[in-house]
């Protein structure tokens, strides 16, 4: 079946522009969850949705960053007045419920580069 | 903030070698430990969910082995090939989210 896709896989921008990041998660999963990935580290939690809802979204650096999924499936990570430092990997996955035990289905991630 | 550590970095091992890295995490409100490969250019692959002290798991040539009372899981790779050139990550959860190491980079020289 069709796994977690995310687009664009590559964004080259300038600082100071706007970007929207997209993630369509496995059908049915009502977990989702937006990682960053920077050189040399693992993948930094962002935002948890469960549902249309962020039920976590204490790992969003500033208030730059905002993530939307209105009807519970795609997701948008939007990011505002872009800066060098947010040049990353951006990761989206998925899972059936959200819980500890739940595997996480990881999409093939956005490379963001911030001119 | 919960503190994720792996070790070795990166390694480079031979064609036919076994190998063994280590990620270690805080003992207390341990809940599970998931193991992850991440090849370049792909997306990161689930390998194991790991909930209880003692556990062991297996996946063709991968195993891997958890103690939650002293804080440490190993993956180990019996007969490395190149295709096991990745990048292993273990993720703890913390609340409701992962908590990623930094991933041991695995080099397979044939």
């Amino acid at each position: 079946g069709a796994g977690v896709s995310q687009t664009p896989s590559n964004k080259v921008t300038e600082k100071g522009k706007y970007v929207e990041l997209r993630c369509d998660p496995i059908s049915g999963h009502t977990a989702l969850y937006w990682y960053r990935q920077s050189l040399g580290q693992g993948p930094e939690f962002l935002i948890y949705f469960q549902g249309t809802g962020a039920a976590d979204d204490s790992g969003l650096p500033n208030d730059r960053f905002f993530a939307v999924r209105p009807e519970g499936s795609v997701s948008t990570l939007k990011i505002q007045r872009t800066e060098r430092g947010d040049s990353a990997v951006y990761l989206c996955a998925s899972s059936h419920s959200g819980g500890a035990y739940d595997t996480q289905y990881f999409g093939p991630g956005t490379r963001l580069t911030v001119l | 903030i919960l503190n994720v550590e792996q070790s070795p970095q990166s390694l480079h091992v031979q064609e036919g070698d076994s190998t063994n890295f280590t990620c270690s995490f805080p003992s207390s409100n341990f809940y599970a430990l998931h193991w992850y490969r991440w090849e370049t250019a792909k997306s990161p692959e689930a390998l194991f969910v790991m909930t209880l002290n003692g556990d062991e798991k297996k996946k063709g040539r991968i195993s891997a082995t958890l103690n939650t009372k002293e804080g440490y899981s190993y993956l180990y790779i019996k007969g490395s090939q190149p295709e096991d050139s990745a990048t292993y990550l273990c993720a703890l959860i913390d609340g409701q989210n992962f908590v990623f190491g930094p991933g041991t980079r695995l080099s397979v020289l044939p």
